[in-house]
């Protein structure tokens, strides 16, 4: 499987942006870059993904590096509700979500 | 529709009763999955069906018995369970398993206690 590698935490104050890195140095050319999030007592939700260009979605945008090896995950004005647990996945066309650590995302208010 | 539902939310079950997890999405999606997350832990892959037939087993005990009736439907038979296996199991699925260009849609999961 491909790895990611993510901070273990970060912390921000409410309505500032939130830049979560995601490492993934091994990554081949045909593998997607993921994103999901879940918070307390809940499944993951599904937050943005991208192959090589930026994207950007109601939720967040997705920096992509020109060589593909490194991630950022964008979210624009953190509120509390943002306070969760962020995965950043790599999925190839064997369809196995695999989840690493992840990033926990506090957010002060 | 754009869930994934699954019941019971809870269930406590001694090890040796006979239960089952359910999983139903109608999204049209046809790859379906089940996951096991130990607390403060991420989720771990269980098993993978694409067009209702299993396609990966990620060597689950055999206590763990999935089946999948048909495109809407997934179920978790669980039999002689152990303590450990006390943990939250999560149903996903996604448009279509040779895709990877869509997101997966996640249920709530079902909080399995095992006495």
């Amino acid at each position: 499987d491909a790895k990611t590698t993510q901070p273990n935490s970060m912390e921000s104050n409410e309505e500032e942006p939130v830049h979560l890195p995601c490492n993934h140095s091994t990554i081949s050319g045909t593998d997607y870059i993921h994103w999901y999030r879940q918070l307390p007592s809940q499944g993951p939700e599904y937050v943005i993904h991208g192959l090589t260009s930026n994207v950007n979605n109601r939720m967040a945008s997705l920096a992509i590096a020109e060589d593909r090896k490194s991630s950022t995950l964008i979210l624009h004005r953190a509120t509390l509700r943002d306070a969760a647990v962020y995965y950043c996945i790599l999925i190839r066309d064997d369809y196995k979500l695999s989840f690493g650590a992840g990033t926990t995302v506090t957010v002060r208010a | 529709d754009t869930e994934v539902t699954q019941t019971p939310k809870h269930l406590v079950m001694g090890m040796t009763n006979k239960k089952s997890l359910k999983c139903e999405q109608h999204m049209g999606h046809r790859a379906m999955y089940w996951y096991k997350q130990k607390a403060k832990k991420p989720p771990e892959l269980m098993f993978v069906y694409s067009y209702e037939k299993l396609s990966i087993n990620e060597s689950v005990p055999s206590r763990f018995s999935p089946e999948c009736p048909n495109s809407s439907l997934l179920n978790l038979h669980l039999h002689a369970l152990q303590p450990e296996d006390s943990a939250l199991y999560l149903c996903a699925s996604s448009q279509d398993p040779s895709w990877p260009s869509y997101g997966y849609t996640f249920g709530s999961g079902t909080r399995l206690t095992v006495v």
